[in-house]
């Protein structure tokens, strides 16, 4: 069965610091990847996906990811974290021609100034 | 073009009433999800549609209900909530290529 793992439940680093969220997938064919932010109180926004060709994915507000088959990984980097990317982080992996995505559980990312 | 909305951002139930969330989305999208987001269990897939008139069972559907009667529209109902319905609820929508897109939420608390 397809799975997303997420395996940092919380991260804190200091604003101007480097990140990097990690993302695990299981999934046997090759995958449609995706990240989202979800500030507090808000909806989920779409950072980047990646579906075939270049393995670095340009996202927006900064933020890269770079899909490796050999790590069944997509982890997500920010060369240097702003107080307003305080937030929480979900990767997903869509499965079967329905659409529908599998999530991870999400990374809760902390700023500190 | 304001993407996906829902109505309404918040209420409060008592157990056993019902209610529906309504989402609205005005991207053409065939498909469409209603979720559920609880601390530490990330987003829970309710219920589903591939197209208007069709509907599918997610994750966690019981006591639930949803309709999609027409493309931009999808309705979830609670029939008679319960406290274990407490919630935070997602809807978006999605094009052919996966990528989903969300409204802004219904806070809902069952007392």
């Amino acid at each position: 069965a397809q799975s997303v793992t997420q395996p940092d439940i919380h991260i804190t680093v200091s604003e101007g610091a480097s990140l990097e969220l990690r993302c695990n997938y299981s999934y046997g064919a090759t995958p449609y990847l995706f990240w989202y932010v979800q500030s507090p109180g808000q909806g989920l926004q779409l950072l980047l996906k990646y579906f075939s060709g270049d393995t670095l994915v340009q996202g927006i507000k900064g933020f890269e990811a770079e899909f490796k088959r050999s790590q069944s990984s997509f982890n997500l980097r920010k060369p240097s974290v702003h107080w307003s990317d305080a937030a929480e982080y979900f990767c997903a992996v869509i499965a079967g021609n329905n659409r529908k995505l599998i999530w991870g559980l999400g990374t809760s990312l902390a700023v500190n100034p | 073009n304001a993407g996906v909305t829902q109505t309404p951002k918040f209420r409060v139930l008592k157990t056993g009433q019902s209610m529906t969330l309504l989402c609205a989305q005005d991207m053409n999208h065939e498909y469409m999800y209603w979720y559920r987001q609880d601390p530490g269990m990330g987003l829970r897939l309710i219920h589903y549609s591939v197209g208007e008139g069709t509907t599918a069972k997610g994750e966690v559907p019981d006591g639930y209900n949803v309709s999609r009667l027409k493309k931009q529209n999808f309705l979830l109902g609670l029939e008679s909530a319960a406290p274990s319905q407490t919630s935070v609820y997602f809807c978006a929508s999605s094009s052919g290529d996966g990528t989903q897109y969300f409204g802004p939420g219904t806070r809902l608390l069952v007392l």
